[in-house]
């Protein structure tokens, strides 16, 4: 069974840079697998980061980064904002055509 | 501008098959390249990807659950369905749907944009 990782939880200070990375069980991520990353606020919907590893969605400022870092996929947050204070997952597709979500990262701004 | 809304019924029973709508606007599924996915998340747990109808009528299903799961589609109408059978308080979850797009170019890829604000669902007898 694929299982994609991330990390429960980090914390940044406001400012401050924060790389959260996605991992498989079973292997590397690469390229291969375009991941895509999403912000997610309580009770709100999911919205858009990143998609196919660095490119960012309409409106997502440049301070989000996408890359490859080693075996994982990693999402950067250059110069922190309290409204980044969110959960953060990161989806890979799979041959087949089927996505798999990892666990989700909350991140906390302090 | 792209809109996605995500309807069905509150409260289903266990055993029950659950039927979802999504009815979108600013993009037509006769479109090539354009997609719908369902996604779920259950209370203070993680997004789980469900399903995706593409423009020319390929389907896909999470490998867990795609024994359970059909997704259709009406053009006409800017709508797509998910329906789900046999139901489990498990199943306890918001879903979403979300605007798909395949990528053509010299590498192709597909990419969820933009999401609706979800509907909550509870099986309980």
């Amino acid at each position: 069974q694929t299982v994609v990782t991330q990390e429960p939880s980090f914390s940044v200070s406001p400012g401050g840079t924060v790389t959260l990375t996605c991992g498989l069980n079973s292997g590397s991520v690469s390229t291969t697998y375009y991941p895509s990353w999403y912000q997610q606020t309580p009770g709100q919907a999911p919205r858009t980061l990143i998609y196919r590893t660095t490119i960012r969605s309409s409106g997502v400022p440049d301070r989000f980064s996408g890359s490859i870092l080693g075996n994982k996929a990693a999402l950067t947050i250059t110069g922190a904002q309290a409204d980044d204070d969110s959960d953060y997952y990161c989806v890979l597709y799979m041959r087949g055509g089927t996505w798999v979500f990892g666990g989700g990262t909350r991140l906390t701004v302090l | 501008q792209v809109t996605l809304r995500e309807s069905g019924p509150a409260l289903v029973k266990p055993t029950q098959t659950l039927t979802l709508t999504c009815t979108f606007s600013g993009f037509s599924l006769s479109t090539s390249g354009m997609c719908v996915s369902w996604s779920r998340q259950p209370p203070g747990k993680a997004l789980e990807w469900l399903a995706r109808i593409d423009w020319d009528g390929d389907k896909y299903y999470s490998t867990s659950l795609k024994t359970r799961l059909t997704i259709s589609k009406d053009t006409s109408k800017n709508q797509v369905v998910l329906t789900m059978t046999n139901v489990d308080p498990v199943d306890t979850a918001t879903y979403f749907c979300a605007r798909t797009i395949r990528n053509y170019g010299s590498d192709y890829y597909y990419y969820m944009d933009v999401w609706g604000k979800g509907t909550t669902v509870t099986v309980s007898s």
